[in-house]
């Protein structure tokens, strides 16, 4: 079965670290391109990170220089270090996956298959 | 930074009810535009990826289309199980605000 497992969220102070962590199963992890989601109580959803399958990394504008993306192929595991968190970090977080592919032409075409599986999400609290 | 735009925020029909909500890019995102649907509580779910594009067990009366800064996603004819709100998405990127279907 094909699945994501996020954990690691929890409560932490302004200012505070954490690590999120989403663990694959059930497809080749280093064919895919993942992505971090949020989802604030009662809100839309906000793009957060991404890594491609080679390990580029992408980040939002609100978190760029906070977060960091990264993953291990081997632990078919993503991750999300969290750090100088602010009340509005306070989300739901998912991990997904991305089907992306690109040409050798130059320049490249991208094509991209949207995020087809999520995690159930982890809740992360910022607040004193 | 591309926003991204959808409206109605909320609309309310019946089931049959043809719907159609609209996302617009504040520049030109050519085709790379997916649609989600979400269900409270749960994660949200891929229902159309690179504008028009079935994605794999998705019902028929979804559909996609656009190009460049509008597109719109239709049901044809909802279902009880259509309700939930609606997200669009540049590929990669910026989620739109949402919609979210209401019975009336």
């Amino acid at each position: 079965e094909v699945q994501l497992v996020e954990s690691g969220g929890g409560l932490v102070q302004p200012g505070g670290s954490l690590r999120l962590s989403c663990a694959a199963s059930g497809f080749t992890f280093s064919s895919y391109d993942m992505h971090w989601v949020r989802q604030a109580t009662g809100k839309g959803l906000e793009w957060v990170s991404a890594i491609s399958s080679t390990g580029d990394t992408y980040y939002s504008g609100s978190v760029e220089g906070r977060f960091t993306v990264s993953r291990e192929n081997a632990k078919n595991s993503l991750y999300l270090q969290m750090n100088s968190l602010r009340a509005g970090d306070t989300a739901v977080y998912y991990c997904a996956r991305e089907r992306v592919i690109t040409t050798t032409g130059i320049p490249p075409v991208y094509y991209y298959y949207g995020m087809d599986v999520w995690g159930q999400g982890t809740t992360v609290t910022v607040s004193s | 930074d591309i926003q991204m735009t959808q409206f109605p925020s909320s609309l309310s029909a019946s089931v049959g009810d043809r719907v159609t909500i609209t996302c617009r890019a504040s520049q030109s995102i050519s085709t790379y535009l997916n649609w989600y649907q979400q269900k409270p509580g749960r994660a949200p779910k891929l229902l159309i990826y690179g504008t028009s594009s079935l994605q794999s067990g998705v019902p028929s009366r979804f559909s996609g289309s656009g190009s460049g800064t509008d597109f719109t996603l239709t049901i044809s004819s909802l279902q009880p199980e259509d309700f939930a709100t609606y997200f669009c998405q540049q590929s990669y990127t910026a989620f739109g605000g949402g919609t979210k279907v209401e019975i009336k």
